[in-house]
């Protein structure tokens, strides 16, 4: 099956610096997403991005598919930014796999 | 419109006894998919269900079952509980046509502790 790998591990970032969490699988997909897990454990979309590049105010993403990596932009972050971000693929048999996550901490 | 729904959202049981969680999906979505989140294991897919049928299944044993009903709500039963199944529950619903458009969103979880 699809692996996903995620880095760096753990990230400690000061308020108001700015981060990019990778993302690489070891198979082509045809769906990939950016989450964030707040610490009561909710899982929030961040971005749908199978290729190509999005933004949203202060995160941006980027796919490149052919070259079988993501990348989470994180800018000017703030404490609320803390928790674990995940990447999750699809290879088209409807079954999502997770990297291991990213986990953030913002210090003020 | 509401998100996705998940009950019971704690519970507590021993060993050997059986759990259903159940989930229901934003209004209009047809596949519910079921996640198992440890400490030690991550976040892993359990199975997926559109219209009634399972399209696909993670790596867990038998005891791990689901099914869906005609309104799209999802039920989930581990029978003979063990200790390593305590974990967070997540499940997601989409629209759910087309693998590369399923867009997943996530209710806030069951977490289940097995003494």
């Amino acid at each position: 099956g699809i692996q996903v790998e995620q880095s760096p591990p753990d990230l400690i970032l000061q308020e108001g610096a700015n981060s990019t969490l990778r993302c690489n699988f070891s198979d082509s997909v045809n769906n990939l997403q950016w989450f964030h897990q707040n610490p009561w454990g909710q899982l929030i979309n961040l971005f749908y991005i199978p290729s190509g590049t999005k933004q949203n105010g202060r995160l941006s993403a980027t796919t490149v598919a052919t070259e079988r990596y993501s990348l989470l932009y994180i800018s000017s972050s703030q404490t609320t930014d803390s928790g674990v971000y995940f990447c999750a693929v699809a290879g088209g048999g409807f079954k999502t796999i997770f990297g291991a996550g990213t986990r953030l901490f913002v210090k003020a | 419109k509401a998100g996705v729904t998940q009950t019971p959202r704690y519970l507590i049981k021993t060993r050997g006894q059986q759990v259903t969680l159940s989930c229901s999906p934003i209004s209009g979505h047809r596949s519910v998919s079921w996640y198992q989140q440890t400490p030690g294991q991550g976040l892993q897919f359990l199975f997926e269900y559109f219209s009634e049928t399972q399209r696909n299944k993670g790596n867990f044993p038998g005891r791990f079952s689901g099914r869906q009903f005609s309104n799209s709500r999802s039920e989930m039963n581990v029978s003979t509980l063990e200790l390593g199944d305590s974990a967070l529950y997540l499940c997601a619903s989409s629209p759910g046509r087309s693998s590369g458009a399923n867009v997943l969103t996530f209710g806030a979880g069951s977490r289940l502790t097995v003494l």
